[in-house]
């Protein structure tokens, strides 16, 4: 296992075109978190998912977010209708349970950018 | 609404030195904060972290310290090595909410050899 793996690495998309990433945890991490990072700040949480129930979501994630992850292993970020607001990195991570005694363990992220 | 702040944007310091980041919070709810590190195209990297029941951790050559009256805690690097080069994030979490970490906004640290 080589860690957290996110796909694509980059992604350009027009505004109002729907983009997917994925994200592979951690084989034996049963928790996945998303962030996002613009530019000159830290990351800032979207939602996570312990197994397949998505325990919370951030009020800033609008409608046009959705995150799934059916099986309890990969998970799916979708964001549809893009905006130029939208362009940022996406940062999967994942934990064991007790995350907070051991840290996230993140990806790499995907960029998106949106012209 | 910015509950962990990072009021350095950049530090620099020569090897050998002492690096000091710091980092303030506001919601006393917070109660588990951990540092990370982050290269350039790399995502986050744990570094090490402190319950509020501490006043300081150890790992090496970083230390935590947590001052929770103030509500301020503090990365110390010794010595700091020019491969410490990267953007450091404080992070903090609350009992009942583990499953969120809340971000500072980064502080760029540069050793210069």
């Amino acid at each position: 296992d080589t860690g957290v793996s996110q796909d694509p690495r980059h992604k350009i998309t027009k505004r109002g075109q729907n983009v997917t990433f994925r994200c592979d945890p951690i084989s034996e991490h049963n928790r996945l978190y998303w962030y996002r990072q613009t530019l000159g700040q830290g990351p800032e949480f979207l939602t996570y998912f312990q197994n397949e129930a998505q325990l919370e979501k951030s009020r800033l994630l609008s409608d046009r977010f959705s995150a799934e992850r059916p099986k309890g292993s990969f998970s799916t970020l979708e964001i549809q209708r893009t905006e130029q607001g939208d362009s940022a990195m996406y940062l999967c991570a994942s934990s064991h349970n007790l995350g907070t005694n051991y840290g996230y363990t993140f990806g790499s992220g995907t960029r998106l950018t949106v012209v | 609404d910015q509950q962990v702040k990072q009021n350095s944007p950049s530090l620099s310091v020569q090897e050998g030195r002492i690096s000091i980041l710091n980092c303030d919070y506001t919601n006393s709810m917070f109660d588990y904060f951990l540092w990370y590190k982050k290269y350039p195209a790399e995502g986050p990297t744990f570094l090490i972290s402190i319950s509020s029941i501490k006043d300081k951790n150890e790992d090496g050559r970083f230390t935590v310290f947590l001052n929770k009256s103030a509500k301020h805690l503090s990365l110390h690097i010794v010595p700091s090595q020019p491969g410490d080069s990267a953007v450091y994030f404080c992070a903090a979490s609350a009992s009942g909410e583990r499953g969120k970490l809340i971000f500072g906004q980064g502080t760029t640290l540069q050793v210069k050899p």
